[in-house]
């Protein structure tokens, strides 16, 4: 069946220093949605890209789709503490029943 | 503009009994969608949901598990007889629409713990 991989599975970085998750899927993707989940919370969304080679941005985060359509980034520049979280790449599934197949997710632990 | 709505937010049973998990979907989102967590894992899909009908079901144990949507009142997760394993966060999502480019809003998730 359909496959989101997410490396890395861990990322530690000192505060000011950059991160970037990579997400591939084993099929090309129609889109592919990025969400935050805080330790002990619920996931939060946080975009959506459906373009081949899309990219977007959100003050820090720079998300991009890829020409294939089956990998994406997400990539913070200058992180914060309250970066802190895992991050979730998701996909959907076959079908158009908008079942989303997610990604193992990064959790990224940033020091101050 | 309340979100999506979850409770419990925590329920602990022993082995063998039942779990009911509630969830009421955002104002005006007709779809709904259970998802499971395990600890340190990404969420795996179970089921989704319209009003009176189940219209996929393939991520769903076999055994032991229901799910309802009625026309009246929140989507249920039922567990029957349960075991350590099906200790995780369940969270629900909805949509008001289906389709792949509709955004999934997430409630806040119960945390099932099984002793």
């Amino acid at each position: 069946g359909q496959q989101v991989m997410q490396i890395p599975q861990y990322q530690h970085v000192q505060e000011g220093e950059d991160f970037t998750t990579y997400c591939n899927s084993s099929t090309t993707l129609s889109n592919i949605q990025w969400y935050k989940q805080r330790p002990g919370g619920h996931p939060v969304f946080l975009i959506q890209l459906v373009k081949s080679g899309e990219v977007k941005k959100q003050k820090r985060l720079t998300f991009q789709f890829g020409e294939a359509k089956k990998n994406s980034s997400l990539h913070i520049t200058a992180t914060q503490t309250t970066d802190v979280g895992t991050y979730f790449c998701a996909g959907h599934g076959s079908g158009n029943t908008g079942k989303l197949i997610f990604g193992q997710g990064t959790t990224l632990q940033v020091k101050p | 503009n309340a979100g999506v709505m979850q409770n419990p937010r925590h329920l602990v049973r022993r082995r063998g009994q039942e779990a009911r998990l509630r969830c009421s979907p955002m104002k005006g989102h007709s779809h709904v969608y259970w998802y499971r967590q395990l600890p340190e894992e990404g969420l795996k899909f179970m089921v989704y949901l319209q009003k009176e009908n189940i219209i996929d079901e393939s991520g769903m144990p076999k055994e032991r598990f229901s799910a309802e949507f009625p026309k009246e009142g929140p989507s249920i997760l039922r567990i029957q007889q349960v075991v350590r394993g099906d200790s995780a966060a369940y969270f629900c999502a909805s949509s008001r629409r289906t389709g792949r480019q509709e955004t999934q809003y997430f409630g806040p998730g119960t945390r099932l713990l099984v002793l």
